[in-house]
């Protein structure tokens, strides 16, 4: 089992309210990430960070924000949620720069109603 | 998929059988690993071939690559009824940032 964790599990929210996602990890990893994956179908990467105050956007548009204050924090923040955003969230986080081995969190799954 | 293709996309099989599984991709890569993933949870890291490897084993599970076709297999000997998940291929390409995963198979194993 990897060291990484995210909370909630699940999530439940109605249309407007701001939720954030929770991903930390213990292995001291620089690199982390979010991914958004709809059952049954491929990950997405949604941003991803490279340490501490460095974030990037990935390839799939997102209206999420992301910060990266310690190394071993990576929340997701949605300001304002909607139906849309009704998905699986995974965080990842790896090390080395040439292996770049993902390690995933047990991921949040979102229900905006 | 911006990167990765596998095929079948569903794979069932009787426990004891061998499973195979391919993943197709579009740039040159570094590296290929797969992954797998339990139903409503993370993913978990299988397996790493780099692009100057042709076949790599870990346990029952034996991975190919062919990187002429951009191409990779992976192979899982004599199944057994908790190797049901989904398989994703990842490919970590020599330009950009991303690491691209494909849309995955999923294997059913009947015991």
């Amino acid at each position: 089992e990897a060291d990484i964790y995210q909370t909630p599990r699940y999530l439940v929210i109605g249309t407007g309210k701001k939720i954030t996602l929770e991903c930390s990890q213990t292995m001291g990893h620089d690199k982390m990430y979010w991914y958004q994956q709809d059952p049954g179908m491929e990950l997405h990467l949604i941003h991803y960070s490279y340490g501490v105050n460095s974030t990037e956007k990935g390839d799939l548009s997102s209206e999420s924000t992301v910060s990266r204050i310690r190394t071993e924090h990576f929340p997701l923040t949605l300001e304002s949620a909607r139906p849309s955003h009704t998905s699986q969230y995974l965080c990842a986080s790896s090390d080395s720069v040439i292996q770049e081995t993902q390690y995933f969190g047990p991921g949040t799954r979102l229900l905006v109603l | 998929s911006q990167q990765g293709e596998e095929d079948p996309q569903a794979l069932s099989i009787q426990e004891g059988e061998n499973a195979t599984m391919n993943c197709s991709y579009k740039t040159s890569i570094n590296n290929l690993q797969w992954y797998r993933q339990n139903s409503g949870r993370g993913l978990v890291h299988l397996i790493l071939i780099r692009s100057n490897e042709r076949e790599k084993h870990s346990g029952r599970l034996r991975v190919t690559l062919d990187t002429s076709k951009k191409s990779s297999s992976l192979l899982i000997t004599a199944s057994r009824a908790a190797d049901t998940a989904s398989y994703f291929c990842a490919t970590d390409p020599f330009t950009g940032n991303q690491f691209y995963f494909g849309t995955g198979t999923s294997l059913t194993v009947i015991p």
